[in-house]
């Protein structure tokens, strides 16, 4: 299957600093690539849809302003936590689309544990 | 939007027996339905699929129903066995993945 690959794998940072979050399509191009959130025990709920060379589109609840995501090239999408707080620290993971919407398959990156101190 | 419905939250079950985790969506539209298994902080994993052309869908252990009608789709495993413990979600697909909310399974030896 195609390979997703998601950096870094845990990062702790200060309250109030910024982290980005890579997630690379390595041997496929992904137009559309998806980011979603984890809490523990909780299901995966959708951040955003993230679309190469347009803007990203955020579901209801989300602020775009402090989950910024980039999407400039077919292999690459960042999702960059601003401001980060100790409610942001998650389990981040990203998925890539290969094939057509609703006849292709998605696979995911290997997440990203975020802890904000 | 697409919404998703997972039951049960917990199932215990004996080394040997079946599970069955049954979803329901609301969204018609919705023509993917894949469930994945979910081992403590790594990434899901695919276990099986299900395209809305299809009923139904069996892999060794592991099959699939759909019943577009009714809007649910069932994962049944048989013959668990303890590596099957973990969590698994089904999902819905439109134009993007909506999760159910999952379902820990313990299967017991």
């Amino acid at each position: 299957g195609a390979v997703v690959s998601q950096h870094p794998s845990r990062v702790i940072c200060k309250s109030g600093t910024s982290v980005k979050i890579e997630c690379r399509s390595l041997d496929f191009q992904a137009t559309t690539m998806f980011w979603y959130r984890q809490f523990p025990k909780q299901s995966l709920m959708l951040m955003a849809t993230s679309n190469e060379g347009s803007k990203a589109t955020y579901e209801q609840g989300v602020e775009k302003d402090k989950f910024l995501i980039n999407h400039a090239s077919l292999t690459l999408s960042t999702l960059t936590v601003t401001s980060a707080h100790p409610e942001d620290s998650s389990f981040y993971i990203c998925s890539a689309l290969v094939g057509a919407s609703g006849g292709g398959e998605l696979f995911f990156g290997e997440g990203s544990r975020l802890t904000v101190l | 939007g697409e919404n998703v419905e997972q039951h049960p939250s917990t199932l215990s079950v004996q080394e040997g027996d079946s599970a069955v985790i049954k979803c329901t969506y609301s969204d018609s539209a919705s023509n993917y339905f894949p469930w994945y298994k979910q081992e403590l902080g790594k990434r899901p994993q695919l276990i099986i699929d299900i395209r809305s052309n299809v009923g139904e869908k069996k892999d060794q252990r592991i099959a699939v129903t759909l019943n577009k009608t009714a809007k649910h789709f069932s994962l049944h495993i048989t013959e668990t066995q303890p590596e099957d413990s973990a969590v698994y979600f089904c999902a819905a697909h439109t134009n993007k993945l909506v999760f159910g909310a999952g379902t820990i399974l313990r299967v017991k030896s």
